[in-house]
């Protein structure tokens, strides 16, 4: 699976957009991304996922470069209860594992 | 309705001891993780079963043995606790195994080995 980098830590103001960037220059055709979060004290919760195109659920929006070489999530709206690590995942298609690779994801601070 | 429980939430015990942590899915899953997140928060993956096969052994110790009595449970043992132990384990579950799975979490057991 390709490696993802992602800032270590971003501040966000309540109610404002949080975008999280995250870098994954190596990645192949075949490989999705994945967006995790872990709000402290919880176990990870998925928010989202995609190939190539931009995805939203109601939790956030996936935006995808066309070269798929990075992307960011959008929180549109973020709250205090938003505070969290986030972790960008790269799975293949072929992985039948199930197995997520965790990095140090970016700790996102809203802050009133 | 809790839909990944692990009990206990926090477990404190002596080196050497044998501890066990429980976890259940309500999801109706067939696959099932435990997941090791260290001091330095780093998340690693130690095993994988899908209905009730072992699919994951991430050259976890074999002090660790995870048994899982059907789908909906994967249970966690654990002998002869070292200091190295102390961490937070999570159980996870997801439907299958494919890129198009999303995992579910349980709220974590907080191991501390002393």
């Amino acid at each position: 699976d390709a490696k993802t980098t992602q800032p270590p830590s971003m501040d966000c103001a309540e109610g404002r957009a949080a975008n999280l960037p995250c870098n994954h220059s190596t990645i192949s055709g075949n490989e999705y991304v994945y967006w995790y979060r872990q709000i402290h004290s919880q176990g990870p919760q998925y928010i989202i996922h995609g190939l190539k195109n931009n995805e939203t659920n109601e939790m956030a929006s996936l935006i995808i470069t066309e070269d798929r070489k990075s992307s960011t999530l959008i929180l549109p709206h973020a709250t205090l209860r938003d505070t969290a690590v986030y972790y960008c995942i790269v799975r293949a298609y072929s992985s039948n594992t199930g197995k997520l690779i965790f990095g140090q994801g970016t700790t996102l601070q809203v802050k009133p | 309705d809790t839909a990944v429980s692990q009990t206990p939430k926090y477990l404190v015990t002596q080196m050497g001891n044998d501890k066990s942590i429980k976890c259940e899915q309500n999801l109706g899953h067939d696959t099932m993780y435990w997941y090791k997140q260290d001091s330095k928060k780093f998340l690693k993956i130690m095993f994988s079963y899908n209905n009730k096969e072992l699919i994951i052994n991430e050259t976890v110790p074999n002090r660790f043995s995870p048994k899982s009595p059907d789908k909906a449970h994967l249970n966690l043992h654990i002998n002869s606790l070292e200091l190295g132990d102390s961490a937070v384990y999570f159980c996870a579950s997801s439907r299958g195994q494919g890129v198009n799975t999303e995992a579910f979490f349980g709220q974590g057991t907080r191991l501390t080995v002393v």
